[in-house]
């Protein structure tokens, strides 16, 4: 079974602080990876997605791939309140479909 | 108006019920999907459909149907709800243009209570 694993947090970092948040999955066949953001009540909204290992810059984001350790990360830079959300990991491997951990919880105190 | 479109937002329904939720969009996607969200279990597929003609089972798709009635629409039926089905339910939709690029549009999701 595909797995997708997320710490859930929360993971609390104050204004202006870098946050790190962290993925592993366990289909070594995945080939394209996602962040989403998702406010409480609200869809998921995609912020990034890699598919080739190194990092990948988009503004304050970045996402990190580590294909031999079956790892990515996403790094926000100068956090803000606003950035406050669950961050989910999504997996695509190969099949069109996406595998979603369970998200973790970012909150950025002011 | 919103490229992914889910009715109703909110539904309250009893036991035994069947009850549809629908989903349409104008993004002239091929690809659809229905996932349900419960907290502490995530994202969970339920059906996909990569055309009019194709449909297939996600990972939980035991006490629900699908129908793709035209590009654009994909509906979600719960036969005889049962309050297990209690969750937030979302359609999305995607068009791969390269490699990496499978990411889902959400639609802004369904709340569905079964009592």
């Amino acid at each position: 079974q595909k797995e997708v694993e997320q710490n859930s947090g929360p993971l609390s970092v104050p204004e202006g602080a870098i946050a790190s948040l962290n993925c592993t999955y366990s289909d070594r066949g995945s080939q394209s990876f996602f962040w989403y953001r998702q406010y409480s009540g609200k869809s998921p909204e995609l912020i990034m997605f890699i598919y080739s290992n190194g990092d990948k810059e988009d503004g304050r984001f970045t996402a990190q791939l580590n294909k031999a350790s079956q790892y990515v990360s996403l790094l926000i830079r100068d956090s803000q309140p606003s950035d406050s959300a669950t961050y989910l990991c999504a997996v695509n491997t190969g099949y069109s479909t996406l595998t979603f951990g369970k998200g973790t919880m970012l909150l950025v105190s002011p | 108006d919103a490229d992914v479109t889910q009715t109703p937002r909110n539904r309250i329904t009893k036991t035994g019920k069947r009850i549809m939720l629908e989903c349409s969009q104008t993004k002239g996607h091929d690809r659809m999907y229905w996932y349900r969200q419960d907290p502490g279990l995530g994202l969970r597929l339920i059906y996909y459909s990569f055309d009019v003609k194709d449909i297939n089972k996600g990972e939980i798709s035991d006490g629900y149907s699908v129908s793709r009635q035209a590009q654009a629409k994909f509906s979600l039926s719960l036969e005889s709800a049962i309050p297990n089905q209690t969750a937030l339910y979302f359609c999305a939709t995607s068009d791969p243009q390269g490699m990496g690029d499978y990411g889902y549009t959400f639609g802004s999701g369904t709340r569905l209570t079964v009592v």
